[in-house]
């Protein structure tokens, strides 16, 4: 069974361009949520879809923003680039099912805002 | 709002060692899941071991083992016979049932001394 795959593994953006990030989850998964991972601000949670609607949202502004698609894979975009925005993007799958809850991350995406 | 603590930045210890990596949360909620997630230089978060609220029994992955106090919200990892693909940032993380943010804290960085 295919992990989670992020796509790409690493991006250099000039601030104020906008960028998307994809990521494919694991088979069978409906759940796809993103992370950003920052030295300063650790990991924090951006948004999170099941077949295709939004369920969650972190406390992030509105540059951030993502989709679903009906088989499950998830886009996420950022517009306007800062330089703050440099990090690593983690995507984590799940099939929401309740008590057997659990993530699986992929490998990221790093961003890099020049 | 949920938030989860660690108090140890970095540890180091021995190979073959036994180490205990610290956390403590807050939460308001009766239902919930902990999780310790792995971070190796890879980049990619691997779940180490999982706990959920409602049982009493704390959970056991090889050696890998938590110590669950639900009435101090503190949830420490056991690591016994420490090898040195262990070496890891680690993360405690915090997630309610039938949601699926998870709330991480800041992690530990373990060192493995061959």
């Amino acid at each position: 069974k295919a992990g989670v795959t992020q796509t790409p593994r690493y991006l250099i953006k000039t601030r104020g361009q906008q960028v998307t990030l994809s990521c494919s989850p694991i088979s069978g998964h409906r759940s796809v949520s993103w992370y950003q991972q920052t030295p300063g601000q650790g990991l924090q949670f951006l948004f999170e879809y099941f077949s295709e609607t939004q369920r969650n949202k972190g406390n992030f502004p509105g540059r951030f923003s993502g989709r679903q698609f009906s088989n499950s894979r998830s886009e996420m975009n950022v517009s306007t680039l800062e330089l703050g925005d440099s990090a690593l993007y983690l995507c984590a799958s799940s099939t929401r099912s309740g008590t057997n809850t659990e993530a699986f991350f992929g490998q990221g995406t790093r961003l890099t805002v020049v | 709002a949920q938030t989860v603590t660690q108090s140890q930045p970095e540890m180091s210890v021995q190979e073959a060692e036994t180490v205990t990596l610290s956390c403590t949360y807050d939460t308001s909620e009766n239902n919930y899941y902990l999780f310790w997630y792995k971070q190796p230089p890879s980049r990619q978060m691997i779940l180490v071991i999982r706990q959920e609220a409602y049982k009493q029994q704390n959970a056991t992955e090889n050696r890998f083992s938590v110590n669950f106090q639900k009435a101090a919200k503190s949830f420490s990892l056991k690591i016994s016979d420490s090898q040195l693909g262990d070496t890891a940032m680690y993360f405690c993380a915090f997630l309610n049932f039938g949601n699926e943010k998870l709330t991480f804290g800041t992690g530990t960085r373990l060192t493995i001394i061959p």
